[in-house]
């Protein structure tokens, strides 16, 4: 069964740290660039971040509402993916999903989330 | 920065019903356009990628189209399991619309 299990979520003080984790089971993780997505309580889906596979140099990109603050990691021989959240604020309290992408090739290449996590909540509040 | 307005933001339809929700980009986004199912409580799902292409999975009474700048998502012959929210994102330099709650009449 293809699934991701994201873990890691808690309770932080504002300008606190936290990482994320991501673990995939039930496909080649290695061959596919994964996504990091967030969703505010009773708000809609905000995208936060990639990072890339190794055949592209496993590159990331981050939006810019944490860019500089956040930064995605991946281990393949674990099948794993995590983020790292520094200078935590309360605005980043939210569940946080992961995602496989999914790359269709035609004359471009177009990428959509197939796969999600469960996801894991993070509350950021003194 | 190209933006992406969804609409509407909410919607109310019975069982049955055809609805269409649209996402417009601010500049062409080719056919750079999926869609996503979210029931309360729940994990988003793909419905549509590139525009038009169905997932795996996905009942056929759902239908993506456009291109450039204007998109729909389609939902003929509403069944009770489609009331939930739906977003739109461009999937390159990733953005999510702002999402319509589809609630039943």
């Amino acid at each position: 069964e293809v699934q991701l299990v994201e873990s890691g979520g808690g309770l932080v003080q504002p300008g606190g740290s936290l990482r994320l984790s991501c673990s995939a089971s039930g496909f080649a993780f290695s061959d596919h660039y994964m996504d990091w997505v967030r969703q505010a309580p009773g708000k809609g889906l905000e995208w936060i971040g990639r990072i890339r596979n190794k055949v592209n140099k496993y590159t990331t990109e981050y939006a810019a509402s944490v860019r500089g603050r956040f930064t995605i990691s991946r281990d393949d021989s674990k099948n794993s993916i995590y983020m790292q959240m520094n200078s935590l604020k309360s605005e980043d309290t939210a569940v946080y999903f992961c995602a496989r992408i999914k790359l269709e090739q035609r004359y471009y290449y177009y990428y959509s989330m197939d796969v999600w996590g469960q996801g894991t909540t993070v509350t950021v509040s003194s | 920065d190209i933006q992406m307005t969804q609409s509407p933001s909410s919607l109310v339809a019975s069982v049955g019903d055809r609805v269409t929700i649209t996402c417009r980009a601010s500049q062409s986004i080719n056919i750079y356009l999926n869609w996503y199912q979210q029931k309360p409580g729940k994990v988003p799902k793909l419905l549509i990628y590139a525009a038009s292409s169905l997932q795996s999975g996905v009942p056929s009474r759902f239908r993506g189209s456009g291109s450039g700048t204007l998109f729909t998502l389609t939902i003929n012959n509403l069944q009770p399991e489609d009331f939930a929210s739906y977003y739109c994102q461009r999937s390159y330099s990733t953005l999510f619309g702002q999402g319509t709650r589809l609630e039943i009449k």
